[in-house]
This record gives C-alpha cells, sequence and structure tokens, in this order.
C-alpha cells in the first residue's frame, strides 16, 4: 500500500517563474491538501481539495494554486515566484471526515533564487 | 484565525527522563486536536487525534491529554529514548488544520 508520494524532491527556481508540485495520496484518501513549511515555522496550510474542487484555503495570495484529479491525485501551482518562496512544501491526504488524520508525503524542497 | 502556541520551542533531555510539552488553542469552534510527531529526513506522522474535553490517548510511552474548555493539550513522553528525538507538532481542527511551530525535542544517551 503506496503511502503519500510528492514529486520531484528538490526544485531549484529563479525569482518569477513558474513551478508545478505534485501529490499522489495514499491508497483510499479522497482529500488532499497542502502545506508550506519554512524555516523555524510550524507548516502553514494553503488549501485543501475534495471532489477535484479547492475546500479550504489559508492566507495565500492568488499566485498560489492547485487542481485536482478524478484520481484525486493533486498539483500546486506557483505563479511568479519569490525569493521568500522558498520552503518545503508538504502534502498530505485523508479522507473528508473532519476528524480524520493526515498522512504526510516527504514533501518537496524548493529554491528561489 | 486560530492563534495555536507551543512550549517549550526545544528540549534537551537525557535518556530516561520524562518529560512534557504544551499545546495552547483558542478553544473556540473545536472540532479535534491532532499530534504528529516529525523526525529529521522524515515525514510528519501522527501520534493522536482527539475530539473529546477530557480525552486521553497512549501509545507506548507516549500519552496525550485535551482541555477543550481551557483550550490545551498535554504530551508526555516516559523514559525518554534517543529515537524520541524529533520535532512534536499539535494541530487544532476549527474550520481549518492549523499547526503550532513546534517542540523540538533531543534526547541524549
Amino acid at each position: 500500500d503506496a503511502g503519500v508520494t510528492q514529486s520531484p524532491t528538490h526544485l531549484i527556481k529563479t525569482r518569477g517563474q513558474q513551478v508545478t508540485l505534485r501529490c499522489s495520496p495514499k491508497s483510499g484518501h479522497d482529500t488532499v491538501s497542502w502545506y508550506q513549511q519554512a524555516l523555524g515555522q510550524g507548516p502553514q496550510f494553503i488549501f485543501q481539495y475534495y471532489e477535484e474542487e479547492e475546500r479550504q484555503r489559508g492566507n495565500f495570495p492568488d499566485r498560489f494554486s492547485g487542481h485536482q484529479y478524478p484520481n484525486y491525485s493533486s498539483e500546486l501551482n506557483v505563479n511568479a515566484l519569490l525569493l521568500g518562496d522558498s520552503a518545503l512544501y508538504l502534502c498530505a491526504s485523508s479522507l473528508v471526515a473532519t476528524n480524520e488524520k493526515l498522512f504526510f508525503g516527504s514533501g518537496t524542497q524548493l529554491s528561489v533564487l | 484565525i486560530l492563534n495555536v502556541e507551543q512550549s517549550p520551542q526545544s528540549l534537551h533531555v537525557q535518556e530516561g527522563d520524562s518529560t512534557n510539552f504544551t499545546c495552547s488553542f483558542p478553544s473556540s469552534n473545536f472540532y479535534a486536536l491532532h499530534w504528529y510527531r516529525w523526525e529529521t529526513a522524515k515525514s510528519p506522522e501522527a501520534l493522536f487525534v482527539m475530539t473529546l474535553n477530557g480525552d486521553e490517548k497512549k501509545k507506548g510511552r507516549i500519552s496525550a491529554t485535551l482541555n477543550t474548555k481551557e483550550g490545551y493539550s498535554y504530551l508526555y513522553i516516559k523514559g525518554s529514548q534517543p529515537e524520541d528525538s524529533a520535532t512534536y507538532l499539535c494541530a487544532p481542527h476549527g474550520d481549518k488544520l492549523i499547526f503550532g511551530t513546534g517542540t523540538r525535542l533531543q534526547v541524549f544517551p
């Protein structure tokens, strides 16, 4: 039973570029959440996808967008990259029920130069 | 917007010591409280999900309690071992799951 997989593991981009990060949820899970982990902070909630729609959103600008496919996999897109977008991006999957624990992927380390 | 506070920020203990951490959160609009362990170079791993006031959960040497009325949760580790070294994150679930900054625990042999 594959857990949550994320790709790529590392990525280097320059300011102004666009990036797409990918996530495949744990088998049987229908909900995908994305988090940004900057140094010294806890994971910051970006948004959550369920039934191919954005269900919840954190305090992130519109440059951050996402998508969920019918097979529940998800993408995180960031446009017009800023230096401050450098962080570890974590994907977590769960069942839609509120009290279900999250299963995390290993993350994508994004560096913006 | 939830304001989640965890203390202490970091903790260094000797093998065999028992320790505890605190997670404080606004008690309104609350559904559940999650605890996660995040070891270096690994993914965060769920320890507990608690929902009821007075709830207590245990997993081996690790246990947690929840007070939803006053908005806090304690995580206890009995007889710490080097493999317990990790960052421990709490996350109250209101309309969103919001993480604290974590408590970084280092256990020295």
